[in-house]
């Protein structure tokens, strides 16, 4: 069975970091392409970014809201998806989904406030 | 930056059928926009439905189905049920990056 479990998110202060993991079973992350989506309270989704599969060269690639600011990772021997986030803002309230194969975990929520 | 656009709302009749489409500000979409499609209902994570404009999950009820139609993508439930009541988000790739649209509240009534 195939499931993604997110796990990280929490209160904040802006300018602060997190980092998000999204464990995998079921399947290989390596082998995968596996996003991060967010959605803020009461908004619709937004793509946060990807890596691609080892085999396409494993690549990340980032929305221009969190460019610069976040970085998508693997840990194959873990077969975890992390998202670092550093600089965060206000408007990086969100919870946060990952996802791959088709499959979504249930989110972490990650809340930036003073 | 691109702008993916959805129809915000729509309502349909149980058993009726109802395209939701998704357009792009930088013109006609394309299989090479890969889109996919999510639904999403109250207080649950998405759902993928359809990948690459037209291929569907092993879970995807046969009345959804993805298509490209008068330049844009669109997903088309035929024989609505209740539970088909939800939030339908497409995502498209442009450029090394994905978008989504802002989302169609579709409601059964």
């Amino acid at each position: 069975e195939v499931q993604l479990v997110e796990s990280g998110g929490r209160l904040v202060r802006p300018g602060g970091s997190l980092r998000l993991s999204c464990a995998a079973s079921g399947f290989i992350v390596t082998n995968a392409y596996m996003t991060w989506v967010r959605q803020a309270p009461g908004k619709g989704l937004e793509w946060v970014g990807r890596i691609k599969s080892k085999s396409h060269g494993g690549t990340t690639e980032h929305a221009a809201a969190v460019k610069g600011r976040f970085t998508i990772s693997r840990d194959d021997s873990r077969n975890t998806l992390y998202l670092q986030m550093n600089g965060l803002r206000s408007e990086d309230t969100a919870l946060y989904y990952c996802g791959g194969m088709g499959y979504w975990g249930r989110g972490t929520l990650v809340t930036v406030s003073s | 930056q691109i702008v993916v656009t959805q129809e915000p709302s729509l309502t349909v009749s149980p058993g009726g059928t109802v395209t939701l489409t998704c357009a792009s500000s930088t013109g006609p979409v394309t299989s090479n926009y890969y889109t996919d499609w999510f639904q999403q209902k109250p207080g649950q994570p998405p759902r993928t439905l359809i990948s690459s404009t037209t291929i569907k999950q092993s879970w995807t009820p046969a009345r959804f189905s993805g298509s490209l139609l008068g330049g844009k993508a669109a997903l088309t439930l035929s024989g609505v049920q209740p539970e088909d009541e939800a939030d339908y988000y497409c995502l498209l790739f442009y450029r090394d990056i994905q978008v989504f649209g802002g989302g169609t509240k579709l409601t059964v009534l």
